[in-house]
C-alpha cells in the first residue's frame, strides 16, 4: 500500500501566485488533515475533514481553502501565496475510532514549500 | 480545548545512557496520546500511543511511555541511547470525544553523541 501521498514534494512560488497541494490516501480512512511545520512551533493543523464533502478550520486557516471531493483526496489550496506561507506541509489521514475519536494518523512525506 | 507541552526544547545524551523527554498535556476529555518521531528531511512516525487501556506503553525501537493521569503526564523513555534516536519527537494529544483532532506539541530535538 502507498499510505498517503503527497504531490508535489517541492515547489518554489513568487507571491501571489496560486497552487494546490494534493494529498491522497488508499487506507479508507474517514478524517484527513492538513499541517504545516516550521521552526520552533511544531505542527499546526490549517483545515481538517471528517468525511467526504466535509471541511473544517483549525488553528491556522487563513490564506488556505481546501476541497475534499471524494473520500482518498484532500486538495490544500493557496490563492494568493505570502512569504509567510513557506513552511513544509504535511498531509495525514486517520480512522475514526470509537465514539468518533482518533486513532493514529499516518503522515505522507511532506511538501516542502518557498515563496519567494 | 487540548494542548501539549513539551518541557525541553532539546535534550543531549551520551550513546549508552539513559533517554527522558518530557510531555504534559491537558485534556476536556479523556485522552489519546501518541509520540511521533521525525529525523531529519523526513516524514513522521509513529513511537507508541495510549489510548485508555494500560498505562504503560511499549513501542518500536525500545522506546515506551507511561501515562498518569494524577500528574496530568506522558514522558517518552528508552533505556539507552543509541546513534540512530537522533531526531525530533513530539508529543501529540487527542481527546475522545467527537470529531477530534490531533494537537501537536512544539518538539524536542534528541541529540546523541558518541
Amino acid at each position: 500500500n502507498a499510505g498517503v501521498t503527497q504531490t508535489p514534494k517541492f515547489r518554489v512560488l513568487k507571491t501571489g501566485q496560486s497552487m494546490t497541494l494534493l494529498c491522497a490516501q488508499d487506507m479508507n480512512h474517514e478524517y484527513m488533515y492538513w499541517y504545516r511545520q516550521d521552526p520552533g512551533m511544531g505542527l499546526r493543523l490549517i483545515h481538517y475533514s471528517v468525511g467526504e464533502g466535509t471541511t473544517a478550520k483549525g488553528e491556522v486557516p487563513d490564506g488556505y481553502n481546501v476541497s475534499r471531493l471524494k473520500k482518498q483526496n484532500f486538495l490544500l489550496g493557496l490563492e494568493s501565496a505570502a512569504p509567510s506561507q513557506t513552511s513544509v506541509y504535511f498531509c495525514a489521514s486517520s480512522y475514526r475510532g470509537p465514539l468518533g475519536s482518533n486513532t493514529e494518523a499516518f503522515f505522507g512525506q511532506g511538501t516542502r514549500l518557498t515563496v519567494v | 480545548a487540548q494542548s501539549v507541552t513539551q518541557l525541553d526544547s532539546h535534550v543531549s545524551v551520551s550513546e549508552g545512557t539513559p533517554v527522558l523527554l518530557r510531555c504534559n498535556y491537558s485534556s476536556s476529555y479523556s485522552p489519546s496520546l501518541f509520540w511521533y518521531v521525525q529525523h531529519p528531511n523526513k516524514g513522521l512516525q509513529l513511537l507508541l500511543k495510549y489510548t485508555s487501556a494500560a498505562t504503560l506503553v511499549k513501542g518500536i525501537n525500545g522506546f515506551e511511555a507511561e501515562f498518569k493521569k494524577s500528574e496530568t503526564s506522558f514522558h517518552l523513555t528508552k533505556p539507552s541511547a543509541h546513534m540512530s534516536d537522533a531526531a525530533e519527537y513530539f508529543c501529540v494529544v487527542s481527546p475522545n470525544s467527537g470529531y477530534s483532532t490531533l494537537t501537536f506539541g512544539k518538539g524536542t530535538m534528541l541529540l546523541v553523541s558518541p
